[in-house]
């Protein structure tokens, strides 16, 4: 089966700084979902990368997918606090069966 | 739209009650998914439906728990009788036109979080 490996598990950072989020497949994929959850409440989907090498930016977050396709990273510029959270990639195995990775908890300092 | 709406928000039951959770996805959705979280195991999808009908059913943790998608505006996700070890948070989610479509961007709730003594 497939898995999604997300690293770091969990990220402290002080505010202003740069951070870089990876997920890793084990298989190639069809789709990766960039998601993030505050604490205690539901999902949000942040971005789509569907083309192996493909790169979006929304804001301060970019996600790109390698050639590959079977890594992607998050790359936040000047965090700050309204960054915090849970984020977790997804994938579409094109198998009709979306999954998620093990999350990264990221918090960031004032 | 108002989005994905789950209920209970909350729950605290039992060990051995049946627990029923409700979803109501966004209109013109046609497929809508259960998953749920716990920190030990992330989020692990329990089953999708599309266009009602079960699709996947391969994460349901056994027996204990059914879904059912009666029509494309409600679905229920039942766990009878319940365990201490099914406390964790039960999210629902929906999405358009469906996985197979190779862009499946999916909406999710708020979440139903519970509890089981």
């Amino acid at each position: 089966s497939q898995e999604l490996e997300q690293s770091p598990q969990s990220l402290i950072v002080q505010e202003g700084k740069n951070l870089t989020i990876n997920c890793t497949s084990s298989k190639t994929l069809y789709g990766l979902y960039w998601y993030k959850q505050k604490y205690g409440e539901g999902l949000i989907f942040l971005m789509m990368l569907q083309k192996g090498g493909e790169e979006k930016s929304h804001e301060k977050i970019t996600a790109k997918l390698d050639e590959k396709k079977q890594q992607s990273s998050l790359h936040i510029t000047a965090s700050q606090p309204s960054h915090a959270g849970i984020y977790l990639c997804g994938a579409d195995t094109g198998a009709n069966n979306l999954f998620f990775g093990t999350g990264t908890r990221l918090t960031v300092i004032p | 739209d108002a989005g994905v709406i789950q209920s209970p928000r909350h729950e605290v039951t039992e060990m051995g009650q049946e627990v029923t959770l409700r979803c109501k996805p966004i209109s013109g959705h046609n497929s809508l998914f259960w998953y749920r979280q716990t920190m030990m195991r992330g989020l692990e999808l329990l089953i999708y439906f599309n266009n009602n009908v079960p699709i996947d059913d391969s994460g349901m943790p056994e027996d204990r728990f059914s879904a059912k998608m009666p029509n494309a505006s409600f679905s229920t996700l039942k766990i009878q009788p319940s365990e201490p070890r099914d406390s964790a948070v039960y999210f629902c989610a929906s999405s358009y036109p469906g996985p197979s479509s190779g862009a499946n961007v999916l909406t999710f709730g708020a979440g139903s979080r519970l509890t089981v003594l």
